[in-house]
């Protein structure tokens, strides 16, 4: 009931088009759930997050979409870019549950 | 504005011996936490404090300790190190539990 499922694993977009990244969770108790993106050898940075009373949060090219009852939620890049070359991963916590909860990450590949 | 800063950035140990990792986090922010992050997988999580107090502890060995001290840094600390051990330590600050987390760079350490 821990676990935050992230796919794909593995993701090839051309410059200029959208990725798209899927994450569920189980744990209703989350209430928090941020994205991060993380370059080699370097921490997570924080790139966006969202709360259950809203369905969206759009953040210049960054977008989440949130659907509380399907207990999933996703990110969308707009107009990808090679310097968008990264492994993100969504987290998740909660009140009671304050640690976050990664996903197992998706190594995203923008090609000219 | 300084963010969260990990000192060491790397650091290689023998087996059996300890180490301590060291987090200063973002001025204000009362809340740090751990995780280990091995290569290819995403964070998981060691230890939280809050007001100098613990909060959270991961499934890892009682090897691993920590503390949180008045000025809010804390410390990680890990006796009879394994080869198993070595992973990117990462240190996160938040005003307080469950909000926005901020990540350090982390401390590489590397077991041999």
């Amino acid at each position: 009931q821990q676990q935050v499922k992230q796919s794909p694993q593995s993701l090839i977009v051309q410059k200029g088009g959208i990725s798209i990244i899927n994450c569920a969770y189980e744990n209703t108790a989350f209430d928090y759930f941020p994205w991060y993106q993380q370059f080699p050898g370097k921490g997570p940075a924080l790139l966006i997050a969202i709360r259950p009373d809203v369905s969206e949060k759009k953040e210049g090219r960054f977008t989440i979409s949130f659907n509380k009852s399907a207990k999933q939620f996703s990110l969308h890049i707009m107009d990808s870019q090679p310097g968008d070359s990264a492994t993100y991963f969504c987290a998740a916590s909660g009140f009671g549950n304050e640690k976050l909860t990664f996903g197992t990450g998706t190594r995203l590949t923008i090609i000219p | 504005d300084a963010g969260v800063t990990q000192s060491p950035t790397h650091l290689i140990k023998t087996r059996g011996q300890h180490v301590t990792l060291r987090c200063s986090p973002i001025s204000g922010h009362k809340s740090v936490s751990w995780y280990q992050q091995v290569l290819g997988q995403g964070p998981q999580f060691i230890f939280q404090y809050y007001e100098k107090e613990e909060r959270g502890r991961g499934n890892f060995p009682d090897r691993f300790s920590a503390r949180q001290f008045p000025n809010y840094s804390s410390e990680l600390n890990v006796n009879a190190l394994l080869l198993g051990d070595s992973a990117l330590y990462l240190c996160a600050s938040s005003p307080e539990p469950n909000t926005e987390a901020f990540f350090g760079q982390g401390t590489r350490l590397t077991v041999v």
